[in-house]
């Protein structure tokens, strides 16, 4: 066990729907980064928050926007959905900034759009 | 443009013999090196790192070694156990504070 939740666990919906996913990061940390990984595809990363902030961003699209609240849980909406969103989402955590460390994944959300 | 690649989906190694994993990056500036394992229905759990000051590091039965002229990095198990049947993902980052990129990762799998 990672210390890291994420929920929910399955998620089915439509083409055209938003969902909204949630992370808690580990306790003490600061930093929540969200990944996707489609079928045959690495993790490919997402956005990153440091202590409510955003730090980094990769290839996250448009319809794609996350957050992070005071108490440090992250929230990843993504809205018009097509069938190519369908993906594991994870996120991940770390202490501090991002300096030399690791970062201990969620179990992800498994998100299917029909 | 995938700035860490790992050109083999998949190996299977019979238990007992020498696993090696191997991953090649195209980013000069990358100087911190994951390797993650990855299990069904679980997310990726660290594994080994090294830095770029290094050209081996070794834990246990897991060692990675880092070229840094080829731009590869190479993950070795030995021995290999059954219970290392999992999928494996480099990662790497260029200096503090920025993000990781990730392989497409390599399942392996260890034949009893």
């Amino acid at each position: 066990d990672s210390g890291v939740t994420q929920t929910p666990k399955h998620l089915i919906t439509a083409t055209g729907q938003r969902v909204t996913l949630r992370c808690s990061p580990r306790s003490g940390d600061l930093s929540v980064y969200w990944y996707q990984q489609s079928l045959d595809q690495g993790l490919q990363f997402l956005i990153q928050y440091y202590n409510g902030e955003e730090r980094a961003k990769g290839n996250i699209l448009e319809r794609f926007s996350a957050q992070q609240f005071p108490d440090l849980h992250s929230e990843l909406n993504l809205s018009s959905l097509e069938l190519g969103d369908s993906a594991l989402y994870f996120c991940a955590s770390t202490p501090s900034r991002g300096s030399l460390e690791t970062q201990y994944f969620g179990p992800g959300t498994r998100l299917l759009v029909l | 443009d995938q700035q860490v690649k790992q050109n083999s989906p998949s190996l299977s190694v019979q238990e007992g013999r020498i696993s090696i994993l191997n991953c090649d990056y195209t980013n000069s500036m990358f100087d911190y090196f994951l390797w993650y394992k990855k299990y069904p229905a679980e997310g990726p759990t660290f594994l080994i790192s090294i830095s770029s000051i290094k050209d081996k590091n070794e834990d246990g039965r897991f060692t990675v070694f880092l070229n840094k002229s080829a731009k590869h990095l190479s993950l070795h198990i030995v021995p290999s156990q059954p219970g290392d049947s999992a999928v494996y993902f480099c990662a790497a980052s260029a200096g503090t504070g920025n993000q990781f990129y990730f392989g497409t990762g390599t399942s392996l799998t260890v034949i009893p």
